[in-house]
């Protein structure tokens, strides 16, 4: 499976705009770019996919880079209940069905 | 609209003893995947069940098995428990025609497993 690298954490304020990255620089053609958080003591939330294009929904939007080496999950006005830990992964033809986890990132929002 | 139904939600084993969790899907999916998360760290895959059979496994041993039911219901059972099997155990279910790599996951809130 390709390898993700995410920030161990990034904090900040409640209201602004948080920007969490990924690199993914081994990707291929084929894999899909997923999201997921998990809230303290609950199962992971799968927050967005994309292939190529950059995609909004109601929870977040994701920008991938042209070159798809990298994406970023853009929450636009963080709350508190943002607080979470956000894993980037990537789907490919290989993976059938399974999810590879990587460390992610906690994200701490203040109020 | 229930979403992933795990049980139970904590449980205390001891060394050695076998145990088994049980998840139930969201209602309409009719695939299973289990889950390993250690304290601090990323869930771990497990195995997926579709139509009643294995049909993706991680890297775990045999102690590791699974079933999954008629109504698509899934235990997960584990074997001569060890103290690195403490865990929180999460299942995920989806619908099978998506579980592409274009489709998300519903996953539960997990079971606690402590092996003491």
């Amino acid at each position: 499976d390709a390898k993700t690298t995410q920030p161990n954490s990034m904090e900040s304020n409640e209201e602004e705009p948080v920007h969490l990255p990924c690199n993914h620089s081994t990707i291929s053609g084929t894999d899909y770019i997923h999201w997921y958080r998990q809230l303290p003591s609950q199962g992971p939330e799968y927050v967005i996919h994309g292939l190529t294009s950059n995609v909004n929904n109601r929870m977040a939007s994701l920008a991938i880079a042209e070159d798809r080496k990298s994406s970023t999950l853009i929450l636009h006005r963080a709350t508190l209940r943002d607080a979470a830990v956000y894993y980037c992964i990537l789907r490919g033809g290989t993976s059938y069905g399974k999810l590879t986890f990587g460390q992610g990132t906690i994200l701490t929002v203040h109020p | 609209d229930a979403g992933v139904t795990q049980s139970p939600t904590h449980l205390i084993k001891t060394r050695g003893q076998q145990v088994t969790l049980r998840c139930s899907p969201k209602s309409g999916h009719d695939t299973v995947s289990w889950y390993q998360q250690a304290l601090g760290q990323g869930p771990q895959f497990i195995f997926q069940y579709y139509e009643e059979e294995e049909r993706q496994r991680g890297n775990f041993p045999d102690r590791f098995s699974g079933h999954q039911f008629p109504n698509y219901s899934s235990e997960l059972n584990v074997n001569a428990l060890l103290l690195g099997d403490s865990a929180l155990y999460l299942c995920a279910s989806s619908l099978a025609g998506r579980i592409r790599r274009n489709y998300g996951y519903t996953f539960g809130s997990g079971t606690r497993l402590t092996v003491v």
